[in-house]
């Protein structure tokens, strides 16, 4: 059974700072993997997907690797900004038709 | 291009009544997923729809959740009678393709059963 597991649980670091958020998965049969970010009281806007024969991705200020043996994929934000503040999701997908699995997540406060 | 909208944000109701939560994919958008997120857990998966059909609704909690989706175009996720354990919120999305691309999430419904 998969498990897909966000540490930390919270975060809070000032603005400029790089942020390091940390996603574990138990099974490696993933389709592929995203994240997610999700404003208080908003839907979940998807930010990057890594393919399963994917190293990595990146979006601007934002990359995100994948180690698909060790079940792990890591968020890297650089240079944050307050505007970053908000909650991170990791989610695998566990089938063909698009099924997530999500962790957690790791709420994000950055500070002026 | 206009998003996925769910509607009520919010409803609060009392335990045994019953309530139908709606969402409206984008245009085109054959495949169409329920989700939720109960108190302190993680959000998980319900069921999948392509089109008008059911392809996987192995998320479903009992039979008191009742998914449709008429036509191919909007949903709805019944729950009768509601019970205290379905506060939480459900989160409607949408994609093109069944592969993970272009998932685009609702606001979600916030449902609180007292």
């Amino acid at each position: 059974k998969q498990e897909v597991t966000q540490i930390p649980a919270a975060l809070s670091v000032p603005e400029g700072e790089n942020l390091v958020l940390n996603c574990s998965f138990t099974d490696s049969a993933i389709y592929n993997l995203q994240w997610f970010r999700q404003d208080p009281g908003k839907g979940l806007t998807s930010l990057l997907l890594i393919q399963s024969s994917q190293r990595e991705q990146t979006s601007g200020r934002l990359n995100a690797s994948l180690d698909k043996s060790s079940g792990r994929s890591t968020l890297y934000i650089a240079a944050s900004q307050p505007g970053d503040s908000a909650t991170y999701l990791c989610a695998v997908n566990v089938d063909s038709w698009g099924k997530l699995q999500f962790g957690a997540g790791t709420q994000v406060v950055v500070t002026p | 291009e206009a998003g996925v909208t769910q509607f009520p944000s919010h409803s609060v109701i009392e335990k045994g009544q019953t309530v139908t939560l709606r969402c409206d994919p984008i245009s085109g958008h054959d495949n169409l997923y329920w989700y939720r997120r109960v108190m302190g857990k993680e959000i998980k998966f319900l069921l999948h729809f392509v089109k008008e059909s059911k392809q996987d609704e192995s998320g479903m909690p009992n039979n008191r959740f009742l998914a449709e989706r008429t036509g191919g175009t909007y949903s709805t996720l019944k729950v009768q009678p509601a019970e205290l354990e379905d506060s939480g919120v459900y989160f409607c999305a949408s994609s093109q393709v069944p592969s993970g691309y272009g998932y685009t999430f609702g606001s979600g419904t916030r449902l609180t059963v007292v």
